[in-house]
């Protein structure tokens, strides 16, 4: 079936540090691909998507790209700030006669100054 | 601000009380849907709609019931609480081309 599976967290890193969380999937027909970040006490924001392969999503210096051939569609970020300190989740949409989300577990991220 | 709004943010409910939860989007969204979050669970689907009249059960739908009489409006009525719905609840809407947009959330604690 349909399924994300991304890096179990918490991820702690020193502001300025170089950011990767992992997230691959599987699914059939051809998903759509997204980044949710959550901040403390406060809802899913859409961070980024990509709908076909190789398209590359970006938002607020973060970046994933869309690899088909591995199934994956890792989150990164090149310097992260405590501001980033959040929940992130991955996911999947796809359309099998009616649209159906896949969400990861989300890996928390701890960013310290 | 064009979105989805939830209310009420907080609610405290004892055993066997019923309320409504509810959820409403001014986007002209087709698909809503009702998620619960637990530590450790992750976000788990309880009720979707495609669109109006329309609904169908998630992976949790057990004590909740859903109607969709409009597109805007897509309550969640807890019939008896229980202590194992305290949880945090999100709405969410999308069309077909974007991913969701979410409600800022209700916590609901019952007692």
């Amino acid at each position: 079936g349909d399924s994300v599976t991304q890096m179990e967290g918490p991820v702690t890193l020193s502001e300025e540090a170089f950011l990767t969380i992992n997230c691959t999937y599987t699914a059939t027909g051809y998903p759509s691909l997204f980044w949710y970040v959550q901040y403390p006490g406060e809802g899913l924001q859409l961070l980024l998507k990509a709908t076909k392969a190789d398209d590359k999503g970006s938002n607020k210096g973060f970046e994933a790209t869309y690899r088909k051939e591995t199934t994956s569609f890792h989150l990164e970020k090149g310097s992260v700030q405590v501001s980033d300190s959040a929940v992130y989740f991955c996911a999947l949409k796809v359309y099998t006669g009616t649209y159906k989300y896949i969400f990861g577990t989300g890996t928390r991220l701890k960013v310290l100054a | 601000n064009a979105g989805v709004t939830q209310t009420p943010k907080f609610q405290v409910l004892k055993t066997g009380q019923s309320m409504t939860l509810q959820c409403a989007q001014d986007m002209n969204h087709e698909y809503m849907s009702w998620y619960r979050q637990d530590p450790g669970m992750g976000l788990r689907l309880i009720h979707y709609s495609v669109g109006a009249g329309i609904t169908d059960q998630g992976e949790v739908p057990n004590g909740y019931n859903v109607s969709r009489s409009t597109t805007e409006d897509f309550p969640l009525r807890l019939l008896s609480a229980a202590p194992s719905q305290t949880s945090v609840y999100f709405c969410a809407s999308s069309n077909d081309r974007d991913g969701y947009t979410f409600g800022s959330g209700t916590r609901l604690t019952v007692v």
